[in-house]
């Protein structure tokens, strides 16, 4: 079956730094690949998306790449704010789906 | 749209005790999965059905736990008897086939 890793684990950053979150993926299969984020105690919820077929998409400050032939893809948050501070997960699915283990971000006033 | 709903929020019950979970998707979604999310394991996924069909129930713990969806519309997550170890936030999620998951609020299981 598909297998997500996810780096880093925790991750803190100045506010208006940048933070980058890495994911990489094995099954070539995997052709959808959502990032969610979770606040403390709320569900995840979805804050972008990329499909296979596609190299790059933003949405305002948010970014997500993907490189298909690395098996890897990747979210950037640009222009960081307090109200980013979450756990962010990656996701890879055909079907169902997989998700890496979450990355703790924290944004420093 | 509602978004997907589940009840209850929060549960405390004993050791030994039977705890349902309850689980409305969104209509027109004909995906439905359940996870468990813990400190240590992370969110994990317990079993998905498609079309009202388990498809996949390899996360399912042990024999103590036990998921139905009767129909497009309701889905339950049954554990007996619920253990200590089984405290966790359990969410639910749907999707269509070609759309994101959508995640319920969860319910936060406590066994005392």
């Amino acid at each position: 079956g598909e297998n997500v890793e996810q780096h880093p684990s925790t991750l803190s950053v100045q506010e208006g730094d940048s933070a980058v979150i890495k994911c990489t993926y094995s099954d070539s299969a995997s052709n959808y690949f959502p990032w969610y984020k979770q606040e403390l105690g709320k569900r995840p919820q979805l804050i972008i998306d990329i499909r296979s077929n596609v190299g790059e998409k933003k949405d305002q400050r948010i970014a997500v790449t993907l490189n298909k032939t690395a098996k890897h893809f990747s979210l950037h948050i640009t222009e960081t704010q307090p109200e980013d501070s979450a756990v962010y997960f990656c996701a890879a699915s055909l079907y169902q789906f997989y998700f890496g283990t979450g990355t703790s971000l924290t944004v420093i006033p | 749209d509602a978004g997907v709903i589940q009840s209850p929020r929060h549960e405390v019950t004993e050791m030994g005790q039977e705890v349902t979970l309850r689980c409305k998707p969104i209509s027109g979604h004909n995906s439905l999965f359940w996870y468990r999310q813990t400190m240590m394991r992370g969110l994990e996924l317990l079993i998905y059905f498609n079309n009202n069909v388990p498809i996949d129930d390899s996360g399912m713990p042990e024999d103590r736990f036990s998921a139905k969806m009767p129909n497009a519309s309701f889905s339950t997550l049954k554990i007996q008897p619920s253990e200590p170890r089984d405290s966790a936030v359990y969410f639910c999620a749907s999707r269509t086939d070609t759309d994101t998951q959508y995640f319920g609020p969860g319910t936060r299981l406590t066994v005392l």
